[in-house]
This record gives C-alpha cells, structure tokens and sequence, in this order.
C-alpha cells in the first residue's frame, strides 16, 4: 500500500447532492490535513486533526464536515456544494502536528460540482 | 499579507543546468519551519526539503539544496543538473508554532525542463 490514498479520485456531483472523500494513511502518523487546491490560488488548509482530534476549522462552510474516527483513516463529507467548489482536494499526513512535520498528500479527489 | 510569496509562475531550464526558484515569507514568529515541494501533473504533492528557522546550515537533499537567508527572509529552492522528470510545480510553504497547526503555502512555481 502506497503511503496516503485517496477516493474516489474523481467526483463529480450535483448541488443536491451528498457524497464522501476517503483518505487513509499508511504511515503510522497521527495527524491528518485536508486542503483545497483551486487553479491559480495557494493550496488553502481546511481542517487539521491531531490524534483523532480537529486542532483547526480555517472557516470552511459548513456544507463540508470532516471525520476522523481514527488515526488513519480521515473523511470529508460533502452536501449542497456550490460550483465554486470544484477543486482538487488534497488529503495529508504528518508524524504529528506541530514542529517540523513535513506532510505526506496522496493524489487527491478531483471533484467537479455542476 | 499573504505568508508565501512565490513570483516566479513560470520558469524554463536546459536539462543538466541548475535553477534556483524563488521563495519569500513574512513572519514574526522567530520559530518556523519552510518547506518545498513537487507537485507533478499526476497531482500528488512530492515533499523535497525542510528548513528550520534555527538551522544554522543550508539544507541539502540530493540534487535539492535550501537557499535560506533569515534576514531578506527568504528559501530558495536550488535544483542542480536538472533532469526531465524535474518539470513539474514547486510550491514554497511555512510552518509557525505561534499559529498551532497552521501551513502557509505559495501560489507555485511552473518548472519545465528542455531536453
């Protein structure tokens, strides 16, 4: 298993809709990132889990609700997304939060909202 | 005030020439961390380098080395004998312990090396 996978790796999904990105990681680490990438803007953090607990919320729209029932498996709900949604979503791992932790992505879920 | 500022969107190299990509941060938080990393079409972020605030050295991985001058606060990223497999996004990031688990990162720099 390669270090952080992600599902589905393409979505595409109606604004009425409720759908589910996956990400686990392989790599023993306890903390889990998600971010949104957007074409010509900086990848934008979105939620932070440290040890199954959320340590930051970037005020990302409550149509978007995080999961992490464990350390290694990290889950971003979705329901009534908005066009201006469709992003890469990346998911990421680090040994731990804070302090040097490089993160580790895994491919991330390119999701189109029509 | 944006925390990493990448200007460089587009940069071309000859294969086996070395490249340097430029990277700025603005902090006041005397403890951070600056990182780089590769992003190909495939879309998975690659980590290359990491850089403390208190490293006293440059920091060097392979054929990648930091440029890390504290005081113009910036991290270049130096890429030698550059390859094809090289062209891809960079993107420069930062750490802070002030702002708890927080990561800044740049708007990317478009790497495509020429055979």
């Amino acid at each position: 298993e390669t270090g952080v996978t992600q599902t589905p790796r393409h979505l595409v999904m109606g604004m009425t809709n409720k759908k589910s990105l996956k990400c686990e990681q392989h790599l023993g680490h306890n903390a889990m990132y998600w971010y949104k990438q957007s074409a010509k803007k900086p990848l934008e953090l979105m939620f932070v889990y440290n040890f199954k607990e959320q340590t930051e919320n970037n005020s990302v729209p409550s149509r978007f609700s995080p999961e992490c029932p464990n350390s290694s498996h990290l889950f971003l709900h979705l329901h009534t997304l908005q066009p201006e949604d469709s992003a890469l979503y990346l998911c990421a791992s680090s040994p731990r939060a804070g302090g040097r932790r490089e993160q580790y992505f895994g491919p991330g879920t390119r999701l189109t909202v029509t | 005030a944006q925390k990493i500022t990448q200007t460089q969107p587009g940069m071309f190299v000859q294969e086996k020439e070395a490249v340097t990509l430029d990277c700025t941060y603005d902090t006041s938080d005397p403890s951070y961390g600056l990182f780089w990393y590769k992003q190909p079409s495939s879309g998975e972020m690659i980590f290359l380098i990491y850089q403390g605030s208190y490293d006293q050295q440059n920091a060097t991985e392979g054929r990648y080395s930091l440029n890390f001058q504290k005081a113009r606060k910036s991290a270049n990223l130096v890429i030698s004998a550059s390859q094809l497999g090289d062209s891809a996004m960079y993107f420069c990031a930062m750490s802070e312990s002030n702002t708890g688990n927080q990561f800044y990162f740049g708007t990317g720099t478009s790497l495509t090396v020429i055979p």
